[in-house]
C-alpha cells in the first residue's frame, strides 16, 4: 500500500475555474507536505511547501493541510491553460528526508 | 537562479550495457537525491547523499551504484541494464540545514533497447 494516495484523474476544467486536488496519507509521522507541478517530460517543480496544519497561500495557489484527518489539498484559483500539467503531492517524515509521492493528477485547463 | 543540472538528457542503451548519469546540484546544496519515474508512475526514491556520504537508500537495484564527489556532484552508475530500467531518472538537491526543500533537475530519459 502506498504511503500517500492521490486520485490520478484526469481532471478537465474550463479556464477560470477552481481546480481542487487532494491527497490522503496513512501515517501521522509525516510532517512535511509539498505540491509539485510536472509538465510533460520535465522535472517536478516545487509549488508549495508546508509544515503545519492550516492554509498557505501563494498567488493563485492555496495549500491546505489537515493533520488530524491526514488530508492535504491544493486549490488553483482562476485556472489558466498554462496550469495544464500533472500535480504531485509529496510527503516526508521529520528525520527521513526522502519524499513519498502520490500518483499525480493530470489537469487540463480548456481555453 | 542556478538549477539542478542533469546530463545527459537522453540516453539510449542496449540490454546488458552500462550507463552513467550525472547530477550537478544547486550551488551550496549539500544533499543529492536520485529518483526513478517509470512511464505513468510517480517518482520512486533510489538513494541520497549528504555531505558526500550515503544518507539513505530506497528501492535501488544492486546493479546500480552512486556516489557524491568532493564538488558535490553525483553520478548514478547502472550496470547490466534491463528493459525495465527504461525510465526518467531525476536528481534533486537540497540544503539540509535550510528546510531540506528538494529542487529537481529536468531528468535523464533512459531507454534500454
Amino acid at each position: 500500500q502506498k504511503e500517500v494516495e492521490q486520485d490520478p484523474g484526469p481532471l478537465s476544467v474550463p479556464e477560470g475555474a477552481i481546480v481542487s486536488l487532494n491527497c490522503t496519507y496513512s501515517n501521522s509521522a509525516f510532517q512535511y507536505f509539498m505540491w509539485y507541478r510536472q509538465y510533460s517530460r520535465k522535472g517536478p517543480e516545487l509549488l508549495m511547501y508546508t509544515y503545519s496544519s492550516g492554509n498557505k497561500e501563494d498567488g493563485r495557489f492555496t495549500a491546505q493541510v489537515d493533520k488530524s484527518s491526514k488530508y492535504i489539498s491544493l486549490f488553483i484559483r482562476d485556472s489558466q491553460p498554462s496550469d495544464s500539467a500533472t500535480y504531485l503531492c509529496a510527503i516526508r517524515r521529520s528525520n527521513d528526508y526522502k519524499l513519498s509521492f502520490g500518483a499525480g493528477t493530470t489537469v487540463t485547463v480548456r481555453a | 537562479a542556478a538549477g539542478v543540472i542533469q546530463s545527459p538528457r537522453h540516453l539510449i542503451k542496449e540490454k546488458r550495457e552500462t550507463a552513467t548519469l550525472k547530477c550537478y546540484p544547486i550551488p551550496r546544496h549539500d544533499t543529492v537525491y536520485w529518483y526513478q519515474q517509470g512511464p505513468g508512475q510517480d517518482p520512486q526514491f533510489l538513494i541520497s547523499f549528504y555531505e558526500k556520504m550515503q544518507s539513505d537508500k530506497g528501492s535501488i537495484p544492486d546493479r546500480f551504484s552512486a556516489q557524491q564527489f568532493s564538488d558535490y556532484h553525483s553520478e548514478l552508475n547502472m550496470s547490466s541494464l534491463e528493459l525495465g530500467d527504461s525510465a526518467l531518472y531525476f536528481c534533486a538537491s537540497s540544503a539540509r540545514g535550510a528546510g531540506d526543500i528538494q529542487y529537481f533537475g529536468a531528468g535523464t530519459r533512459l531507454s534500454v533497447l
